[in-house]
Formats: structure tokens, sequence, C-alpha cells
């Protein structure tokens, strides 16, 4: 399973776009790029996945350039309920059997 | 919510008791995980099941035994509970694009 690195922490304001960069230098052929989102005293919550290029949904974009080396997660315009840990994962989608390895995740701080 | 319930939310237990957990999902996935998340760590996965009877160790699997006798429940039982296994406990069971749903967490502490 490939691994991956975030950066630890990040501080941001309200209104601001924010971008969270994770590298996964060892990706495999069939590993798709999943994020989550995690608050305190809850299980993490999925918010986006995608192969390559850019996927966007209500909630968030992911852009994977072409080498899918490294993929950033683009919360727009977050508010103070987005103070939260994300988690970068990378795996085979069409294998559920995948141990899923979640790193240490970003722990974004929005401030007023 | 993908369906996803545990039991207990809370639990206080001795050293050396049995412990079980239990996880229950109303959707008929096929898969489903125990985690376990402990501060400064991510989740780290003590077993999986991928069908009625049928599971697998993650990478913290020492110390603990699951069960799945019936499609909608996921047992995880420490036969022996340590102080070590205070943690949070999630269960998880997996979507249509293997993305994971996730319960809302046992909090268990070992005295």
């Amino acid at each position: 399973l490939a691994k991956t690195t975030q950066p630890i922490s990040m501080d941001s304001y309200e209104g601001q776009e924010v971008n969270i960069t994770c590298s996964h230098n060892n990706i495999a052929t069939n590993d798709y790029i999943t994020w989550y989102q995690q608050f305190p005293s809850q299980g993490p919550r999925f918010i986006i996945q995608g192969y390559k290029t850019k996927v966007t949904n209500e909630v968030a974009s992911l852009f994977i350039p072409a080498d899918r080396k490294s993929s950033t997660l683009s919360l727009p315009r977050v508010s103070l309920s987005d103070t939260a840990v994300y988690y970068c994962l990378v795996g085979d989608v069409n294998n559920a059997g995948n141990m899923l390895t979640f790193g240490g995740g970003t722990r974004l701080m929005v401030k007023p | 919510d993908a369906g996803i319930t545990q039991s207990p939310r809370h639990k206080v237990t001795e050293t050396g008791t049995p412990v079980t957990l239990r996880c229950h999902q109303t959707e008929n996935h096929r898969y489903m995980y125990w985690y376990r998340q402990d501060p400064g760590h991510g989740l780290r996965l003590i077993h999986y099941s991928y069908g009625v009877k049928d599971t697998d160790k993650g990478e913290v699997s020492d110390g603990y035994s699951v069960s799945r006798s019936k499609t909608e429940d996921f047992l995880l039982t420490l036969e022996s509970a340590t102080s070590s296994q205070t943690s949070v406990y999630f269960c998880a069971i997996t979507g249509e694009y293997n993305e994971q749903f996730f319960g809302p967490g046992t909090r268990l502490t070992v005295l």
C-alpha cells in the first residue's frame, strides 16, 4: 500500500481557500486517492475520491497531476466548522480487502 | 450515516476481563472493519471481514479476535483486556466505490 505524506498542521482564516497537499510517490497503477475528514470524537467522513486530473463535488475539489505522485485537496471558502483533521489515503478501490493505512493526517485550524 | 451503529458507546472495565464490542449495519454491506485510534496516531486496522465467517487480521490484531455470524453484525472481542487497549474503537463498512463509512466509535477504558 502506497505510503502518504501530509503536512502535520495548517492554519487558515474564514473565507479563504485551503489547499492540502499529499505526497504518494509509490502509488500503483490501480490505486485511487481518497480524502477523509475527522472531527473530534467522531469517525472519519469520506470527502472525495479520484484517479487523475480533477474531481469536484459539493464539498471539495481534488487535483491530481499527470504523474499521480501527489494530490491536492482544495476546500473553497472555509468556515470555522471546517476545523478538523484531514487524511489522504491511496489504495485499489477494486479491492476492498486492501488494508487501509491512515497516517497522522493534517490538522486544519480555521480562525475567525 | 450508512446505517452503522456501535455498542456500547462508552465502557470502563478492569484489566483481565473480557470485553466485546458490537458493530451493526443495516445495508447489507459485505466488508466490515475494526480500527482503533489513539492520541497522536491515525486509525490502525485491527481486523476486517469480507463476508459471513470470513475474517482476516490487520496491522494491530494481537490481543483481539472477531466474529461475524451474520452479515449485519461484526463483533470485536478482547479476551483479556489490558491497559494498552484503552482506545477509541471505530467500525467501518465499504461503500460502492470502496470508500469507507465509519460508525460513531466506542470509547473503551481499561483500568
